[in-house]
């Protein structure tokens, strides 16, 4: 069964630092997405991606992120100068065609911030 | 701001059991209705999703769905422990999906 696939599966990093969490969709999604639970929080929604451009963005994806799609594959998260309440868990999710489709979510990485 | 409100739980049933999940959700423009399944230190695994409704099952698993009421509900049955996990509901209205605190499931053998 095709999977959302998450690199690094943890990550750690000074503060301050920036990081890449990368993705790679299940092959034939067209909406794509990254969110975070912080430990012991609910999973909160970050930015939604789709026809390489942002559709959508939470209030916490401030201008220290960013998304990109370098390649027909890869689907990336930039976090610029991390700071220790970054430290969460990060998934990535992809749904398929159309709206409103379930999305499958990725492994998750797990950014450590010290 | 969109909630979705989970009872945190723990809902502990014996093995066997049907264990009933519920969620209600604040916003009534919502049109996409989850459940997800998360083990500890886990990624969200997608259970069922619910669009109108009613009732929707799938093996063990029964969602149903009241948008008057603004409702959610998962029945599991013949519960086993391996069941044991924290289910999510999750609700969208376009793109986003708004996630609930989740439910800890326990299943004692």
């Amino acid at each position: 069964e095709p999977e959302v696939t998450q690199t690094p599966s943890h990550q750690v990093t000074q503060m301050g630092q920036e990081v890449i969490l990368r993705c790679v969709p299940i092959s034939n999604h067209l909406y794509f997405y990254w969110y975070r639970q912080i430990l012991g929080q609910k999973v909160e929604f970050l930015v939604s991606f789709y026809n390489n451009e942002i559709s959508e963005k939470s209030e916490i994806f401030d201008d220290q992120f960013s998304v990109e799609r370098p390649d027909g594959s890869n689907f990336t998260l930039k976090i610029r100068s991390t700071k220790l309440e970054d430290s969460a868990m990060y998934f990535c999710a992809s749904s398929g065609d159309r709206e409103y489709q379930p999305q499958h979510f990725g492994d998750g990485t797990r950014l450590s911030i010290l | 701001q969109k909630e979705v409100e989970q009872n945190s739980g723990p809902l502990s049933v014996p093995e066997g059991a049907i264990a009933s999940l519920n969620c209600t959700y604040s916003d009534r423009v919502s049109q996409s209705f989850f459940w997800y399944r998360q083990y500890s230190g886990k990624s969200p695994e997608l259970i069922m999703s619910i669009y109108s409704n009613g009732d929707k099952e799938d093996g063990r698993f029964t969602a149903q769905l009241n948008k008057a009421s603004q409702y959610v509900s998962l029945l599991i049955r013949d519960s086993q422990p391996s069941d044991s996990a924290t289910y999510l509901c999750a609700v969208s209205g376009f793109q986003k999906l708004v996630f609930g605190t989740g439910t800890r499931l326990l299943v004692s053998p």
